[in-house]
Formats: C-alpha cells, structure tokens, sequence
C-alpha cells in the first residue's frame, strides 16, 4: 500500500531564517505530488504541484519554492520566511487521473 | 477564479440523526468530485470520491452529484460524535489534475 511521510510535524522558526520542509511518497511510482498550506481558519491553499522530476507548477507568487529532484520526494523551501508563512503544511500524493489526493500528516510551522 | 462554496456551519446534528452537508462549485468543466473529512489539527483524510450523476454510497455515507446544478453533497447516516469533524469539499479542475477544495463545513455530532 502507498504511504505519505512528511517530516517535521511541527517547526518554530524566526522570521528571516530558511525552510525546508520534506515528503516523500512510497509504494507507488510517478505519482503527482502537491504541497498545501491551510492557514488558520481558513481553506487549503495549493502551492504547488509536480507531475514528474522536475516538473513544478506554481500556483501563488511569494517567497516559496519548491523542488522534486527524484520521483517520490518533494520538497518546500524558503530562503527567508515571513511571519505571513505561518501556517499547516500539507503535502499531497495522487495517482494518474482522476485519482483521489491523500495527504500526509502536515507540518505546523510558527514564525517567531 | 474558479469556486468551491460550503456553508461554514457549525451544523449541530443530534446523535443517530442524518447530516447533510452541501457543496456547489463554479468550474463546469470540472469531472472528479472528492469529500474529505479533516479532525481539529489533523491532515485530511479522504471519505468518498464521485465522478457520475447520481447517488454513490459507501457505508453510512453516501455522496450526491447533480452536474447541470454543480452541486454535490455528503449524507452521514446514523451520525456518531466521532463525526464531529469539518467536511472538506474537493472539485478537480478543468486544466488540469488539480482540486479546489472549500473551507468546509464544521458538523458537530451531539450526544
């Protein structure tokens, strides 16, 4: 079966200082990948989105980024975070298709 | 930009009575149709996927689509406090293979 891993679970970060935030997906090959954010009370945000290595969409311009250098894994970076990046952090993997996203366990991110 | 509209609740059902929980969108080009349920601080978690006209049930659950209406809904059956949870509405778009998803519904289960 597939599963999702996404690691931190929570980070407290200054503002100003880099991110890097990690997921990766196993049991399943070319998977589309996608990363989320869900700020308080509000609804999930799409960020980005890759259909293979390489390959990234971005959906809002800020000061994010993100990279897939191998089939599974993608990650989210920052270079100077602000105190609007605060937020839940989801990472997402889809099969080809119509296919449903199942989301990993997200990472809570507090800007000091 | 293309919508996905929920009313925000909270909607307070009594426990054993049905939930309805209702979901419109914008994009008419739009064929995939996905709810998911998401636990205060937790990641969300997939209930039901649906693609045609019609009903489509799973369990106590049961999805409905009306594409000319664009609308779609969720019926809980026999709902249980450990539903109480907010209800995401998930509709893929026209482009491409990603969703829009709505800010949910809170449904709160009482005993």
């Amino acid at each position: 079966s597939q599963t999702i891993h996404q690691w931190p679970a929570t980070l407290v970060q200054p503002v100003g200082s880099p991110l890097s935030l990690e997921c990766t997906v196993e049991g399943t090959s070319n998977p589309n990948l996608y990363w989320y954010r869900q700020a308080a009370g509000r609804g999930l945000q799409l960020l980005f989105y890759s259909v293979g290595i390489g390959q990234i969409s971005s959906e809002v311009p800020q000061n994010l980024s993100a990279s897939r250098p191998q089939d599974r894994q993608f990650i989210l970076s920052s270079k100077k975070l602000l105190l609007s990046d605060s937020g839940f952090y989801l990472c997402a993997w889809s099969g080809q298709g119509d296919q449903p996203q199942h989301f990993g366990d997200g990472t809570r991110l507090s800007i000091l | 930009q293309k919508e996905v509209e929920q009313n925000s609740g909270p909607l307070s059902v009594p426990e054993g009575a049905i939930a309805s929980l209702n979901c419109t969108y914008s994009d008419r080009g739009s064929q995939s149709f996905f709810w998911y349920r998401q636990y205060s601080g937790k990641s969300p978690e997939l209930i039901m996927s649906i693609y045609s006209n019609g009903d489509k049930e799973d369990g106590r659950f049961t999805a409905q689509l009306n594409k000319a209406s664009q609308y779609v809904s969720l019926l809980i059956r026999d709902s249980q406090p450990s539903d109480s949870a907010t209800y995401l509405c998930a509709v893929n778009r026209d482009s491409g293979y990603a969703l829009n998803f709505g800010k949910g519904t809170s449904l709160l289960v009482t005993p």
